[in-house]
C-alpha cells in the first residue's frame, strides 16, 4: 500500500540553527501538507501546498518556515533559525485532490527536538 | 470548519464492538463527516468519512443521524491495535476553500484486554 514517508524520524538541532524536513509524499498526490503536534497538545495546521505554492497557511506558519517541492518527489519543510518551542512532531501529508470527501494520508512524523 | 464536541476517553474490552460518538450541532449542508485515529507515537491515520448515508469499510462503520447533528464511528470488534485517539472532523472544502484538518481533542480509546 503507498505510503508517505518522512526523514529522518528524530532530528536534535541546537536554537537557532536551520533545518529540514523531509517528506515523500504519495507519487499520484496533488495536495501536499505540515501538520505539527507538540508533546501532549493537539494536531496543528501548518501549510498547504499545490501546483508548486502555498494554497494556505496557519499563524504558526510564520517567516522563519518555508515549504518547497525541489524536484518530482520530494515536498520539504524548512525552518530557518529554531527556537526552543519548535520542538515538536512534525507530520506531512498528502492527498489525491482537496475536496471536501478526500481522504488526507499521513507520514509517521520526524520528532524535531530543539536543544 | 465547524466544531465537534467528543468525549474525552472511553474504555472497551477487547472483541467488543465500539461505539464513538460525535456531536456537530452547528454542521453545515455540505461538511463532510471525517474520522482519524492516532496510535501511539505515530501520524494520524484516516478511517472513514461521509456525508448523509451510513458508511461502512474495512476497518470502520459510520452511522450519521438522520438530521446530521451527530455521528458514531463503531469498531465492530475492538483489538489492542485499536487504542488510539479518535478524532472526528467536518470538512466543507467547497464551502470555505480550507484544505485543511483542524483536530481537537479527540477521544482516547483504551481497549482492555
Amino acid at each position: 500500500e503507498p505510503e508517505v514517508t518522512q526523514t529522518p524520524s528524530h532530528q536534535v538541532t541546537q536554537m537557532g540553527q536551520e533545518v529540514i524536513l523531509r517528506c515523500v509524499p504519495i507519487s499520484n498526490h496533488l495536495y501536499f501538507y505540515w501538520y505539527r503536534q507538540i508533546l501532549g497538545q493537539k494536531v496543528e495546521f501548518l501549510v498547504s501546498f499545490y501546483n508548486n505554492e502555498i494554497s494556505e497557511k496557519s499563524e504558526i506558519f510564520d517567516d522563519q518556515f518555508s515549504v518547497e517541492r525541489p524536484d518530482g518527489s520530494n515536498f520539504t519543510l524548512k525552518i530557518r533559525s529554531t527556537k526552543l518551542e519548535d520542538s515538536a512532531m512534525y507530520f506531512c501529508a498528502s492527498s489525491p485532490d482537496r475536496g471536501s470527501g478526500t481522504e488526507a494520508f499521513f507520514g509517521q512524523g520526524t520528532r524535531l527536538t530543539v536543544v | 470548519d465547524a466544531k465537534t464536541t467528543q468525549p474525552n476517553s472511553m474504555e472497551s474490552n477487547e472483541e467488543e464492538p465500539v461505539h464513538l460518538p460525535c456531536n456537530h450541532s452547528t454542521i453545515s449542508g455540505t461538511d463532510y463527516i471525517h474520522w482519524y485515529r492516532q496510535l501511539p507515537s505515530q501520524g494520524p491515520e484516516y478511517v472513514i468519512h461521509g456525508l448523509t448515508s451510513n458508511v461502512n469499510n474495512r476497518m470502520a462503520s459510520l452511522a450519521i443521524a438522520e438530521d446530521r447533528k451527530s455521528s458514531t464511528l463503531i469498531l465492530h470488534r475492538a483489538t489492542l491495535r485499536d487504542a488510539a485517539v479518535y478524532y472526528c472532523i467536518l470538512r466543507d472544502v467547497a464551502g470555505a476553500g480550507s484544505y485543511q484538518l483542524t483536530f481537537g481533542k479527540g477521544t482516547k480509546l483504551s481497549v482492555i484486554p
